[in-house]
């Protein structure tokens, strides 16, 4: 067990429809990284936030959004869903350079979301 | 731009023989890599990471991987698989820092056989 949780676990939903995935970071970690896995394109880098600010992103279309709450757990909104957004959702977290251990991410068990 | 490669789609091994899986990456500065484990519908455990100083490094499950600087490679090893060990495999690098996000290769899935 990694220590970082999403929810939920599977989602079924309809094209058009908007969705939002949740994670909890490991106790202390400061830093969430969304990423996304499909078949045709792999592990993809979405997004990063460091402590509730937005460091970085990735691949992420613009119906696609995310925020990290104050108390750093985070959240990804997926809007006008198509069926090619049907893929796994990880997010992972490390921890702060102030630790030095901010190197290793460690990664949630994904929600699958399947898009009909 | 930062990048991984694995060429090996599928590597086939016997329990109890050594096992390779193979990785190479191309990147500005110095690389920190990474591996990491797929099991069926679960999530990604990290085995290990390359960050700095021995080149050979030890990490989860007897797994260890060699850093080679000249043939930029970051293989991964295990001396003796077992059938527990199938699963998909990813290399990683960070992009841009210790604080990047990774860039994944697209994966090597290991069969071990009994």
């Amino acid at each position: 067990d990694s220590g970082v949780t999403q929810t939920p676990k599977h989602l079924i939903t309809a094209t058009g429809q908007r969705v939002t995935l949740r994670c909890s970071p490991r106790s202390g970690d400061l830093s969430v990284y969304w990423y996304q896995q499909s078949l045709d394109q792999g592990l993809q880098f979405l997004i990063h936030y460091y402590n509730g600010e937005e460091r970085a992103k990735g691949n992420i279309l613009e119906r696609f959004s995310a925020q990290q709450f104050p108390d750093l757990h985070s959240e990804l909104n997926l809007s006008s869903l198509e069926l090619g957004d049907s893929a796994l959702y990880f997010c992972a977290s490390s921890a702060s350079v102030i630790s030095g251990e901010q190197f290793t991410q460690y990664f949630g068990p994904g929600t699958r979301l399947t898009v009909l | 731009a930062q990048s991984v490669a694995q060429p090996e789609d599928q590597v086939n091994v016997a329990e109890g023989n050594p096992l390779t899986v193979k990785c190479t990456y191309s990147v500005s500065g110095n690389p920190y890599l990474f591996w990491y484990v797929q099991y069926p519908n679960r999530g990604l455990q990290f085995l290990l990471k390359y960050i700095t100083g021995d080149n050979l490094v030890k990490g989860s499950y007897g797994f260890e991987a060699e850093f080679n600087k000249s043939q930029t490679s970051f293989h991964l090893k295990k001396p003796s698989a077992l059938v527990s060990d199938s699963a998909l495999y990813f290399c990683a690098v960070r992009n841009g820092g210790s604080q990047g996000n990774l860039i994944f290769g697209k994966g090597t899935k290991l069969s071990v056989k009994p």
